[in-house]
C-alpha cells in the first residue's frame, strides 16, 4: 500500500521560502507514469492545486503560482519536494502531497503558517 | 475562486440518495471527465471516483459518479452517518492548463 508523508517546517516567515518533501514508501516514484504533485487548503477553504511532476521530467503548475513554484524528485531517497519563495499570509494553509493525476494517493496534510 | 461550480450543502436522510453536481464548461468537465473526492474534518481527501468513473478499491459501490454534458454527479445511495463530509470535484482544465476544482459541498445525512 503505497504511503505518503510531508514534512517541513510549520511556520515560515512572510517574504521567505516554504520547502516542503513528501517521502513515499510501499513503492517507487520512479515506476510507472505517475505524476507526484502537492494540492493546499487555506483554513476553513476548499481546495487549491498548486503543481505536479514526473519521473520523465515533465512538470506543471498553477499558471497563478507558477512563477514561485519549484517541484523536483529525488528517486535516490523516494522523495518530491516543493518550494514556493516570496510567501505571504495567503500562502498559509495545509499542504498534501499525493499522487496525480487521478489524487489517488494522500499525505495527512502538513500546515504551514506564514507569520513574522 | 471555484473554477467548477458546486452547491455548497445538500442535506438527505438516512438511507435516502443523495446526487451531488459539479457544472464546468467544454474546457473541464467536458473534456476529460471529472473526479470525486470525500473529506471529513480534520482529515485528508479520499478519491472515490476518478474521471472515467473507477472507484478505487475499499470504495463501497453505494458512491457512483456519472457525467453529462458538463455537469458531473456523484450519487451516493443508501446515506450512512459516515456519508456526512465535504465533497469536491476536480477536472483538468484545458484553456487555463490548470486542474480546477469545485468550492466543495457540505453533505449533511439527517
Amino acid at each position: 500500500q503505497l504511503q505518503l508523508q510531508e514534512s517541513g517546517p510549520g511556520l515560515v516567515k512572510p517574504s521567505e521560502t516554504l520547502s516542503l518533501s513528501c517521502t513515499v514508501s510501499g513503492g517507487s516514484i520512479s515506476s510507472g507514469n505517475y505524476f507526484w504533485g502537492w494540492i493546499r487548503q487555506p483554513p476553513g477553504k476548499g481546495l487549491e492545486w498548486i503543481g505536479s511532476t514526473s519521473y520523465s521530467g515533465s512538470t506543471n503548475y498553477k499558471p497563478s503560482l507558477k512563477s514561485r513554484a519549484t517541484m523536483s524528485l529525488d528517486t535516490s531517497k523516494n522523495q518530491f519536494s516543493l518550494k514556493l519563495t516570496s510567501v505571504t499570509a495567503a500562502d498559509t494553509a495545509v499542504y498534501y502531497c499525493t499522487r496525480a493525476s487521478e489524487f489517488d494517493y494522500w499525505g495527512q496534510g502538513i500546515l504551514v503558517t506564514v507569520s513574522s | 475562486q471555484a473554477g467548477l461550480t458546486q452547491p455548497p450543502s445538500v442535506s438527505k436522510g438516512l438511507r435516502q440518495t443523495a446526487t451531488l453536481t459539479c457544472t464546468g464548461s467544454n474546457n473541464n468537465v467536458g473534456y476529460l471527465g471529472a473526479g470525486w473526492l470525500q473529506q471529513h474534518q480534520g482529515h485528508p481527501p479520499k478519491l472515490l471516483s476518478d474521471r472515467n468513473h473507477n472507484r478505487p478499491s475499499g470504495i463501497s459501490e453505494r458512491f457512483s459518479a456519472s457525467r453529462s454534458g458538463n455537469t458531473a454527479s456523484l450519487t451516493i445511495t443508501g446515506l450512512q452517518p459516515e456519508d456526512e463530509a465535504d465533497y469536491y470535484c476536480s477536472a483538468w482544465d484545458s484553456s487555463l492548463s490548470d486542474v480546477v476544482f469545485g468550492g466543495g459541498t457540505k453533505l449533511t445525512v439527517l
